[in-house]
């Protein structure tokens, strides 16, 4: 496609609910990042794939939190027992090469997960 | 670690007269620095980056920012303000190596609006 596709767009959960959330990178990208943004805060990093290997989680906030991309394409961040603070828009962003040298992200326009 | 600053969390400024967008870095090495802008339910998309020669890097949109390396700054600026350039603008930091370099780190955001 022309850009990185998230979905769904909007995503209401109970509280205990797993979610799996969906992103589909521009074509051709190799590196995969997910990002977490709170309300009025920028997004903060979650995890990254290069192609299939998934080279850091250190930002995943706990073990509820998991991610693949099995294929080296599309990714899947899933969250299990849902809790109120995961309510936030998780932004899925692509680059063209493997990370470093300053490459682009391009960002999706998000998945905003609300929690009750 | 690294981290970005944004001062301002809004800045109002008249259309046709210039914006500056404030930013301020911590990195343990050299940076890659990006300016990115966040429309209303829209993903984050690519400004500028500065990578390594011309302090001076113009972007899209009539944007441009100069690294400041004494001052650790990378501020936005535009000569001439107009309304549609009301956005939330995100600038970010990451290392050239080491640990944190898949990692980009953004600032908390800076609303701008412009005033007809």
């Amino acid at each position: 496609g022309a850009g990185v596709s998230q979905s769904p767009r909007y995503k209401v959960a109970k509280r205990g609910q797993d979610v799996a959330l969906r992103c589909d990178p521009i074509s051709g990208h190799v590196s995969l990042f997910w990002y977490q943004q709170a309300l009025g805060q920028g997004p903060e990093f979650l995890t990254y794939f290069q192609n299939e290997a998934q080279l850091d989680k250190s930002g995943l906030p706990s073990d509820r939190f998991f991610a693949e991309r099995p294929e080296g394409s599309v990714s899947t961040l899933k969250i299990q027992r849902t809790q109120q603070e995961d309510s936030a828009v998780y932004l899925c962003a692509s680059s063209l090469e493997a990370a470093g040298l300053g490459n682009i992200q391009y960002f999706g326009a998000g998945t905003r997960l609300s929690v009750l | 670690a690294q981290s970005v600053a944004q001062p301002e969390d809004q800045v109002n400024v008249a259309e046709g007269n210039p914006l500056t967008v404030k930013c301020t870095y911590s990195v343990s090495g050299n940076p890659y620095l990006f300016w990115y802008v966040q429309y209303p339910n829209r993903g984050l998309q690519f400004l500028l980056k500065y990578i390594t020669g011309d302090n001076l890097v113009k972007g899209s949109y009539g944007f441009e920012a100069e690294f400041n390396k004494s001052q650790t700054s990378f501020h936005l600026k535009k000569p001439s303000a107009l309304v549609s350039d009301s956005a939330l603008y995100f600038c970010a930091v990451r290392e050239i190596s080491g640990a944190g370099s898949y990692q980009l780190t953004f600032g908390k955001g800076t609303k701008l609006s412009v005033i007809p």
